[in-house]
């Protein structure tokens, strides 16, 4: 069974500055696709990145950058130049190919990693 | 605007009654999920459903029920079965490109809080 750990319940960081949320996985599986979620005090879910896992370059949306490292089975989060509008949950998720025999494709999310951003 | 629509926000349970859960969605996707969040805790799986009239348990299904009788609609029901249903629960819903939901992002409602009373 695939697990996703994220080993930091919570992160501080000033505005401007750069934070990284680490996750871990443990999978047997070649093939697979990683996600970071946000979830503010709304409660709301929000994608914030996906990586392919057969893809080697390393996913970017604007400030939101990850470390993908397929062979240690990381998958980091760097937020850059942290604003106010960051501070939320932030979940990693892993997910198999739907044709993976003992996976449907099921999303496994980590516990979560709280993103407090400080003036 | 398109988009997954839970209700209610806020739900409450007597001991010994079933209560229903709605998520509609108009963004057209075949795949719909529920999940459980507990405080402190990731987000785990009840039920999904790929197609209509067809549905499969999660990881934690015992004292839930599903049914889908519409594309649009997944309602999800918490039985007297499950002795602990205070949580917070969200549906999603994903779209069917070329039969691999894989590498498609999950949207999410805003979910229902459910409590006992």
């Amino acid at each position: 069974a695939q697990t996703v750990t994220q080993s930091q319940p919570e992160m501080s960081v000033q505005e401007a500055e750069t934070v990284t949320l680490s996750c871990t996985y443990d999978t047997s599986e070649s093939d697979y696709y990683l996600f970071w979620y946000k979830q503010p005090p709304s409660r709301q879910m929000i994608l914030v990145i996906r990586q392919e896992a057969y893809k080697q370059q390393n996913a970017t949306e604007n400030r939101f950058s990850v470390n993908f490292q397929k062979a240690a089975k990381s998958f980091s989060l760097k937020i850059s130049d942290s604003q106010l509008g960051d501070a939320a949950m932030y979940f990693c998720a892993y997910r198999t190919p739907e044709s993976t025999t003992d996976s449907w494709g099921k999303l496994q999310f980590g516990a979560g990693t709280q993103v407090v951003v400080t003036p | 605007d398109g988009g997954i629509t839970q209700s209610p926000k806020y739900l409450f349970r007597k001991e010994g009654q079933n209560v229903t859960l709605s998520c509609e969605q108009n963004l057209n996707h075949d795949a719909m999920y529920w999940y459980r969040q507990d405080p402190g805790q990731g987000l785990r799986l009840i039920y999904y459903s790929q197609i209509v009239n067809d549905f499969q348990k999660g990881d934690i299904a015992e004292g839930y029920s599903v049914s889908r009788e519409k594309k649009e609609s997944f309602p999800l029901t918490v039985t007297s079965a499950q002795k602990n249903p205070t949580a917070f629960y969200l549906c999603a819903s994903s779209i069917d490109e070329d039969g691999d939901y894989s590498n498609q992002p999950q949207h999410f409602g805003d979910g229902t809080r459910l409590s006992i009373l």
